[in-house]
């Protein structure tokens, strides 16, 4: 099955800092990268997506995606109490049936007062 | 409304024994995915329908059996649970026109004894 790697499996930063975390895929056959967030007792919720090289960016966060090397990262800045969760990087592949979509093991974030 | 609900929210099973969880999504969402979630691993892609038409991952094949009586509800079933099943199972819906964004519910917590 397609590999999707994330780094680092935790990460501890004060409240108003930038956050940043990282995700490669080993499959080229991907037509967007994810960012997803789960916070406890709920069910994952996607941030955003992008599948241009390049920097997207919503609102505190930014996406940065290099093709050539399969690699996302995600970039909270004025990092706040409530972005403490669990980050999901996952990839969609078109099928003739739908997208398959495979995630990350995560990355958990947890943003200090 | 985007809501993606799912049933039991518990389950306790006993080794040997079936399991039916159940999900269902009001978004008129042509494709929905089953994703089993250990502790600190990825969450898996087991299989996900495509309207009709179902896609199984090779390696849980056959593990896990799945319908979809109509595009509104979608189960999955497990025929003699093992202890390796313990886990959380994420329901999730999309719309395969899109870029493959999802929508997961809350999951079923299955324990197997």
């Amino acid at each position: 099955q397609q590999k999707v790697q994330q780094s680092p499996e935790s990460l501890s930063v004060p409240e108003g800092g930038m956050a940043s975390l990282n995700c490669t895929s080993s499959d080229r056959n991907f037509q967007y990268f994810w960012w997803y967030r789960q916070h406890s007792g709920e069910g994952p919720k996607a941030l955003m997506s992008i599948f241009s090289d390049g920097d997207k960016k919503e609102g505190r966060f930014t996406a940065h995606l290099n093709k050539a090397s399969l690699h996302v990262s995600l970039h909270i800045r004025d990092s706040q109490p409530s972005d403490s969760a669990l980050y999901f990087c996952a990839v969609s592949e078109r099928r003739t049936g739908g997208y398959k979509v495979v995630f990350g093991s995560g990355t958990r974030l947890l943003v200090s007062p | 409304d985007t809501t993606v609900k799912q049933n039991p929210r518990y389950k306790l099973a006993r080794v040997g024994k079936p399991v039916n969880l159940i999900c269902s999504q009001t978004m008129n969402h042509d494709t929905m995915y089953w994703y089993q979630k250990k502790p600190n691993q990825a969450p898996k892609l087991l299989l996900f329908y495509y309207d009709k038409i179902l896609n199984r991952e090779a390696d849980t094949f056959e593990k896990f059996q799945s319908s979809r009586p109509n595009n509104s509800f979608c189960s999955l079933y497990i025929g003699s649970a093992g202890l390796e099943y313990s886990a959380m199972y994420l329901c999730a819906s999309s719309m395969g026109r899109d870029t493959g964004q999802l929508y997961f519910g809350e999951g079923s917590k299955l324990t197997v004894l």
